[in-house]
């Protein structure tokens, strides 16, 4: 596609219950970036991907969270037994290069709200 | 401890006049990136402008130019000619080398702009 894609836009999870969150990044794009975005904050890095490989998966809040990009394309964020703490816009970004001077590009976001 | 620090929470600037928003950074790697972004109200984030720690020349991208002062760790957006439509949350953001491989992208708490009519 034409940009990064992020499904579902909006979600709606009972406390307890799992989700997965899913990130479509640009063709070709190396890094691809998970950020947790609270109302009213900055994005929080959450992981990072150079192609398949979960580089950096310090930002993980919990064991309850999980990323995984098996074939270095479509990413996935995983959230165990979600809890109200967890609602926030979930953004994925790609990079087509995994240097610093990479843009990024991001998603519309995944506005997850536990109930 | 804080890595990206806007301090301006929000801003009002008058339109078609200049504006600069605050950004200082923290870091001990020779080698970083600076980045903008621009967060309208429909939440989608919206690249600027970048500069690298290496870029002797200030970062210009149009209306919007960055002013690096490496010594002061400060990375100021500049807006010059400020239209309605700039109104938006602006985040500076830092991306450096990671401990564990790769990049991880810091990003600030934001500063709220407004343009007023």
């Amino acid at each position: 596609g034409a940009g990064v894609s992020q499904s579902p836009r909006y979600k709606v999870a009972k406390r307890g219950q799992d989700v997965a969150l899913r990130c479509d990044p640009i063709s070709g794009h190396v890094s691809l970036f998970w950020y947790q975005q609270a109302l009213g904050q900055g994005p929080e890095f959450l992981t990072y991907f150079q192609n398949e490989a979960q580089l950096d998966k310090s930002g993980l809040p919990s064991d309850r969270f999980f990323a995984e990009r098996p074939e270095g394309s479509v990413s996935t964020l995983k959230i165990q037994r979600t809890q109200q703490e967890d609602s926030a816009v979930y953004l994925c970004a790609s990079s087509h290069r995994d240097r610093t001077a990479a843009e990024a590009f991001f998603g519309q976001g995944t506005r997850l709200t536990v109930v | 401890a804080q890595k990206i620090t806007q301090t301006q929470p929000g801003m009002f600037v008058q339109e078609k006049e200049a504006v600069t928003l605050d950004c200082t950074y923290d870091t001990s790697d020779q080698s970083y990136g600076l980045f903008w972004y621009k967060q309208p109200s429909s939440g989608e984030m919206i690249f600027l402008i970048y500069q690298g720690s290496y870029d002797e020349q200030n970062a210009t991208e149009g209306r919007y130019s960055l002013n690096f002062q490496k010594a002061r760790k400060s990375a100021n957006l500049v807006i010059s000619a400020s239209q309605l439509g700039d109104s938006a949350m602006y985040f500076c953001a830092m991306r450096e080398p990671s401990p564990t491989g790769g990049f991880k992208t810091i990003f600030g708490a934001g500063t709220r702009l407004f343009v007023k009519a």
